[in-house]
């Protein structure tokens, strides 16, 4: 079956400029979950989504990030007024969320930002 | 708060030889334990899962992985690395607080496979 997608692969932008980042999930997983993967690190959690809700955005670096999943299914990470130290590779995942099994998380592709 | 780390930033074996990347946690309780591979310009791949039971886990491609509480280490191993397996490792763990559970990874082991 499809895995988890993520549009665009790769995203430049300029400085201040405003971007969106969008996953796809695996069909009828309930959970999602957005990284951010620098140069030379592991991922490090943003926010997580339990259906249309988030329930954990501890992972938000500031006011600058926000993400919806207004259907239960397709979220956008949005960046706003960006800088040049978002750039990072944003990692999507979503994890169908019941028992042990809920705590395997599939992981997309990637969004490289670069901003200029 | 609960931690992953990776000692070894990255590893070079010859094709052929025997490969085992460390793991060590930090938590509580017994944990739950995953290996991601990375390769270039990919998403995260599992490899395997310690839930809990046997302490020896059996992956894909050929690795396994070994739940040792007294070490609080979960160290993967591949007895004979093919060029293929050159890529980022990532060893990590979830938050396990309230039904959220984010993951927290190593910063990574980078394997370098020479022919």
């Amino acid at each position: 079956g499809a895995g988890v997608s993520q549009t665009p692969s790769n995203k430049v932008t300029e400085k201040g400029k405003y971007v969106e980042l969008r996953c796809d999930p695996i069909s009828g997983h309930t959970a999602l979950y957005w990284y951010r993967q620098s140069l030379g690190q592991g991922p490090e959690f943003l926010i997580y989504f339990q259906g249309t809700g988030a329930a954990d955005d501890s992972g938000l670096p500031n006011d600058r990030f926000f993400a919806v999943r207004p259907e239960g299914s397709v979220s956008t990470l949005k960046i706003q007024r960006t800088e040049r130290g978002d750039s990072a590779v944003y990692l999507c995942a979503s994890s169908p969320s019941r028992g042990a099994g809920g705590y395997e998380q599939f992981f997309g592709p990637g969004t490289r930002l670069t901003v200029l | 708060a609960q931690s992953v780390t990776q000692p070894d930033i990255h590893i070079t074996v010859s094709e052929g030889a025997s490969l085992e990347l460390r793991c060590n946690y930090s938590y509580g309780a017994t944990p739950y334990l995953f290996w991601y591979v990375q390769s270039p310009g990919q998403g995260l791949q599992l490899l395997l899962k310690y839930f809990s039971g046997d302490t020896l886990v059996q992956g894909i491609k050929g690795f396994e992985a070994e739940f040792k509480r007294s070490q609080s280490s979960f160290n993967l191993r591949k007895p004979s690395v093919h060029w293929s397996d050159a890529a980022e490792y990532f060893c990590a763990a979830p938050s396990l607080t309230g039904t959220a559970s984010k993951l927290t990874f190593g910063t990574g082991t980078r394997l370098q496979v020479t022919l």
